[in-house]
């Protein structure tokens, strides 16, 4: 089937370690993105990328990182810069501007 | 700044209500609207999708009104059932960005 795969499920991390959490998607969609849930709250955007081998920040890009170095993948790195890690990870991703972006399950991040 | 909000945190209702499920966004710029569903622990889930230049749209047992004067976004959902229960959020596309979401209603339907 047709999807977005978001891993792991669940994630700990210790004090200063970076982490990486895994999206791939069999979708063809040109473009993914990232979005960090708190409890009770909506979705903000992290990073999104267009387009291989491009992407551009969102609403709270800082202490996160990103790479797109193929379509079907858009991994995002947690640094030990960002310190309030703590949250619920989603990853999207759409076949256009003006289609509706289709969502993992999420990676729940935890610190240790 | 801009924003996509929600009138209510929660909502509740009987099995086989209708429900209504109300959102505000600001930014008259934005010209394609979303909602999505979310049952806990997993993403969203997208249910209908509407733009700007409609007012309203149908899917199964869901129907989205947009009404651009006042800036005003509502889900419509028929014979609400129990499988309805989860966060409904909303979502706007501005131009050339990502989507902007509102912080979600809670809807819990009773039997």
């Amino acid at each position: 089937d047709g999807g977005i795969t978001q891993s792991p499920k669940y994630l700990f991390r210790k004090e200063g370690q970076n982490v990486t959490l895994s999206c791939e998607q069999n979708l063809n969609h040109d473009a993914m993105y990232w979005y960090r849930q708190d409890p009770g709250q909506g979705l903000r955007l992290i990073y999104y990328s267009q387009i291989v081998n491009d992407f551009q920040k969102g609403d709270i890009a800082e202490g996160y990182s990103v790479s797109r170095e193929k379509k079907e993948s858009f991994p995002l790195t947690v640094t030990s810069a960002q310190k309030n890690p703590t949250a619920f990870y989603l990853c999207a991703s759409s076949a256009g501007r003006d289609q509706p972006q289709h969502f993992g399950d999420g990676t729940r991040l935890s610190i240790l | 700044g801009e924003s996509v909000g929600l009138h209510l945190p929660t909502l509740s209702v009987q099995e086989g209500d209708n429900s209504i499920i109300n959102c505000a966004y600001s930014n008259s710029a934005s010209d394609y609207f979303i909602w999505y569903k979310q049952e806990s622990g997993k993403g969203p889930q997208f249910i209908i999708d509407i733009r700007s230049n409609m007012d309203k749209r149908q899917g199964q047992r869901v129907t989205v009104l947009l009404n651009k004067t006042v800036k005003h976004l509502s889900l419509q959902i028929a014979a609400t059932q129990p499988g309805d229960s989860a966060v409904y959020f909303c979502a706007e596309n501005q131009a050339g960005t990502a989507l902007i979401f509102g912080k979600g209603t809670t809807l819990s339907v009773s039997s």
